[in-house]
């Protein structure tokens, strides 16, 4: 496999359940993200993991809760979302970290719905 | 702070229409990045371009080409003879200096392009 792959694609959860999504890159990247893309908001990046250390956390509530074992593979563990939490969450890796100009590649995403 | 705007939120076009897509930047940093990513309906962005703060050369990619203007502050992205498999989100990104890790883009809020047969 190349590139980078989420799992699961679709997922639909009720509130008080906890449940992970997964993302694993094949690139040999150094850094990993994690975004939220919502209906009504531009991308927010939420989470940045560089050589395995978490070096951004943008504001998130706790309920969302990274975990990076290693470089090539980054959860993120759900646990009492609310309904406003359903979106699209993307993973992306990137080849350098601390470099700005090193593009992201993104996988296809995990659709989330919180009822 | 950092800002992009992509002030077209929606663009319908015919096939083979050129369309250009506007980007707008903030940034108080002398050195940074810019970027196109597309969001095809699968989900995933594709990176397309990127270019830097010190390059205002234009660049021209097949169908595609790219205007960076700094006096305008501006980073338009132009198809020519547009084509249905081009229908998607199209994301403006920009990143620069100053963190400690990792590329921390700042995104634009996306231009939907349909392009009808």
């Amino acid at each position: 496999e190349t590139g980078v792959t989420q799992t699961p694609r679709h997922l639909v959860m009720g509130m008080t359940n906890k449940k992970s999504l997964k993302c694993e890159q094949h690139l040999g990247h150094n850094a990993m993200y994690w975004y939220k893309q919502s209906a009504k908001k531009p991308l927010e990046l939420m989470f940045v993991y560089s050589l395995e250390e978490r070096v951004e956390n943008n504001s998130v509530p706790s309920r969302f809760s990274p975990e990076c074992p290693n470089s090539s593979h980054l959860f993120l563990h759900l646990h009492t979302l609310q309904p406003e939490d359903s979106a699209l969450y993307l993973c992306a890796s990137s080849q350098d970290a601390g470099r700005a100009d090193s593009p992201l590649h993104f996988g296809n995403g995990t659709r989330l719905t919180v009822t | 702070a950092q800002k992009v705007t992509q002030a077209q939120t929606e663009i319908s076009v015919v096939e083979k229409e050129d369309v250009t897509l506007d980007c707008v930047y903030e940034t108080r940093d002398t050195t940074y990045y810019l970027f196109w990513y597309k969001q095809p309906p699968s989900g995933e962005l594709v990176f397309l371009i990127r270019r830097n703060s010190f390059d205002e050369q234009n660049e021209i990619s097949g169908r595609y080409s790219w205007n960076f203007q700094k006096s305008t502050s501006s980073f338009n992205f132009t198809i020519t003879a547009s084509q249905v498999v081009d229908s998607a989100v199209y994301f403006c990104a920009l990143s620069g200096l100053g963190y400690n890790a990792g590329n921390m883009l700042t995104f634009g809020g996306g231009t939907r392009l349909m392009v009808k047969p």
